[in-house]
């Protein structure tokens, strides 16, 4: 079975403060998911990687960068922690896309993030 | 710009009784996807659809997909209490080599006895 974990289940930080959020799978999966969960806006992606040192900005990137040194590892940063950052931030993982290759997310537990 | 709604938002059902989640996209797309996710737990994947005409079952749940009409149904028969959870469906973007997906906002599915 394919897992995902994540550092923390829940996590309270102040303003201002950097705060690291790590992601690790463990099934070789070359693409890697960050999004924030909040109630009434369903997912939205925050910064995607297809590859090693590769990333590509998702749909609400401002205020967050990435870093994916290793295959199995996926870090998302906030740089100086804000209220409006509180939220439930959801790693996931997946199989390259490819012709045959229609593979799911698998989804990590979640990190609960309040900003105070 | 692709877009994903899905109705209702919240539903609230009795024991045994059928009804269907709907989800609307609104540009062309290769693959849908249905999701789970139970209170406080993460998301878990129920179903991949890569076609139109497609039709998928499990359980007590059963997922279709309309290319054309870019509409997805969820359809629950006989529901009973342990369905009771958040459905996400998501739509791949169909960008170059990639799996980004847009998700609805969830449907709330509380079934009571």
């Amino acid at each position: 079975d394919v897992k995902v974990t994540q550092s923390s289940r829940y996590l309270v930080k102040r303003t201002g403060e950097k705060v690291f959020l790590e992601c690790v799978q463990d099934m070789d999966h070359e693409n890697m998911f960050w999004y924030r969960q909040d109630p009434g806006l369903g997912l939205r992606l925050i910064y995607f990687s297809y590859d090693v040192k590769m990333k590509e900005k998702g749909d609400i990137p401002e205020g967050y960068s990435v870093s994916r040194e290793k295959k199995e590892r996926f870090s998302l940063i906030l740089e100086s922690a804000s209220t409006n950052q509180t939220s439930m931030y959801l790693c996931a993982s997946s199989l390259v896309f490819g012709i045959g290759s229609p593979d799911t997310q698998y989804f990590g537990p979640g990190t609960r993030l309040t900003v105070l | 710009e692709l877009k994903v709604e899905q109705n209702p938002l919240f539903l609230s059902m009795q024991e045994g009784k059928n009804y269907t989640i709907y989800c609307n996209y609104s540009t062309t797309s290769d693959r849908l996807y249905w999701y789970r996710q139970d209170p406080g737990k993460s998301l878990e994947s129920l179903f991949v659809l890569l076609s139109n005409g497609a039709v998928k079952q499990e359980g007590r749940l059963m997922a279709s997909l309309d290319t054309k009409a870019r509409l997805s149904t969820l359809h629950i028969t006989a529901a009973v209490h342990d369905l009771s959870a958040t459905y996400f469906c998501a739509v791949d973007r169909n960008q170059r080599n990639t799996d980004k997906l847009i998700f609805g906002t969830g449907t709330r599915l509380q079934v009571f006895p």
